[in-house]
């Protein structure tokens, strides 16, 4: 489904690099979260943001941090990577009925 | 954490036969969803059902919802090859400041010809 998009599509870091991905929503969708899914395993809860205040986070250490801007793209933001942070890292905002997820940023880290 | 488990963890049929997927989760919810993913990537969202309803149908899915048992169903009837994917069920809180999702473990189906 169309509406929420990524950047990059895949991405190869250094284990202690930093990495910022990227997350674009659909206009009108105040509420964006962040998921981290390992590989075999379902999606969890990073954190989110609405209005571009973060209003809720997940068990992430501090090193994953956040911004929400108001045309409605956001970042995810991970310092000092670990080998367990390669995962596949997907956004989705809010709509009436569920959630719009973008296809993700296939993180991998060395 | 995960919210809880899906079974069974894999599931194979033949084109036109049903598919059914189960659910189960641990806290109180304000509804339930199913999401579909393709090889790895984007998660589509099938359909929702909140905690006062008991089963909802969307073209050839049927889900239910069983609130006292803390579980849920996905049935695909008719299958197809391009229903082969993973499903995953998400639930949401109640209505507070955050609302997240909390995924179970995923039921990874293929449809053969």
């Amino acid at each position: 489904e169309t509406g929420v998009t990524q950047s990059p599509t895949h991405l190869i870091k250094t284990r202690g690099q930093q990495v910022t991905l990227r997350c674009s929503s659909q206009s009108g969708h105040n509420t964006v979260s962040w998921y981290q899914q390992a590989l075999g395993q379902g999606p969890q809860f990073i954190f989110q943001y609405y209005r571009e205040e973060e209003n809720g986070r997940g068990n992430f250490p501090p090193r994953f941090s956040g911004l929400q801007f108001p045309n409605y793209s956001s970042e995810l933001n991970v310092n000092a990577l670990e080998l367990d942070d390669s995962a596949l890292y997907l956004c989705a905002s809010k709509r009436t009925y569920g959630y719009t997820f973008g296809s993700g940023t296939r993180l991998t880290v060395v | 954490s995960q919210q809880g488990e899906e079974d069974p963890q894999a599931l194979s049929i033949q084109e036109g036969e049903n598919a059914t997927m189960n659910c189960s989760y641990k806290t109180s919810i304000n509804n339930l969803q199913w999401y579909r993913q393709n090889s790895g990537r984007g998660l589509v969202h099938l359909i929702l059902i909140r905690s006062n309803e008991r089963e909802k149908h969307s073209g050839r899915l049927r889900v239910t919802l069983d609130t006292s048992k803390k579980s849920s169903s996905l049935l695909i009837t008719a299958s197809r090859a391009a229903d082969t994917a993973s499903y995953f069920c998400a639930t949401e809180p109640h209505t507070g400041t955050a609302s997240k999702l909390t995924f179970g473990t995923g039921t990874r189906l293929q449809v053969t010809l």
